[in-house]
């Protein structure tokens, strides 16, 4: 089955600047990879996602960048601030299949 | 996105008791998922309940333990059974969007087991 491996597990940044957080599949048949945040006591929450036939996808200060050769992507936040600070999780899958999650980062940015 | 309503938000239970987790959505899916979120960890799949036959068992999760139910297409329901303390996690319940790819949670439910 698929295989989603994550990292940084946590990361710190100051208030402006960028975060990187990146991930990589196993199963080569993955076409879609979404990218969750989520709150303390909070359900996770979808914020952008990609599909293997494009190789990058930007909303405002976030962008996800795939390599589908090499069977990575990452999560690009620009200009972060305090309310970015959460626990990001990336995922695989298939159309209609299970999503397989990745391990998590917790992202912390400092004021 | 899907509207998922799941109840209760939260409940401290004894061992060896079992709690049954209600998960309604407001649109007919075919499939719904049910995740656990240990503290700290992410989410791994229990099972994947599709309405009119047996739910799909993930490595390490068993129906004696986890049986599901999913008597109609907006509805399921999660139970834990004979509970431990290392039950103790958040259990989601999530459907995808109609074009079969964006996933959408449930509120969750807290579950502590003393």
């Amino acid at each position: 089955g698929e295989n989603v491996e994550q990292h940084p597990s946590t990361l710190s940044v100051q208030e402006g600047d960028s975060a990187v957080i990146k991930c990589t599949y196993s199963d080569s048949a993955s076409n879609y990879f979404p990218w969750y945040k989520q709150e303390l006591g909070k359900r996770p929450q979808l914020i952008i996602d990609i599909r293997s036939n494009v190789g990058e996808k930007k909303d405002q200060r976030i962008a996800v960048t795939l390599n589908k050769t090499a069977k990575h992507f990452s999560l690009h936040i620009t200009e972060t601030q305090p309310e970015d600070s959460a626990v990001y999780f990336c995922a695989a899958s298939t159309s209609y299949q299970k999503v397989t999650f990745g391990t998590g980062t917790k992202l912390q940015v400092i004021p | 996105s899907a509207v998922i309503s799941q109840k209760p938000s939260r409940d401290i239970c004894q061992r060896g008791t079992s709690l049954t987790i209600q998960c309604q959505v407001d649109s007919q899916v075919t499939m719904m998922f049910w995740y656990r979120q240990q503290p700290g960890q992410s989410l791994t799949l229990i099972a994947t309940a599709n309405q009119g036959s047996e739910a799909t068992y993930e490595s390490g999760f068993v129906i004696d333990k986890f049986p599901i139910s999913r008597p109609n297409l907006t509805f399921s329901t999660l139970t834990v059974s004979n509970m431990s303390p290392e039950d103790s996690s958040i259990y989601l319940c999530s459907v995808r969007d109609r074009g079969g790819e964006k996933l959408f949670f449930g509120s969750g439910t807290q579950l502590s087991v003393l």
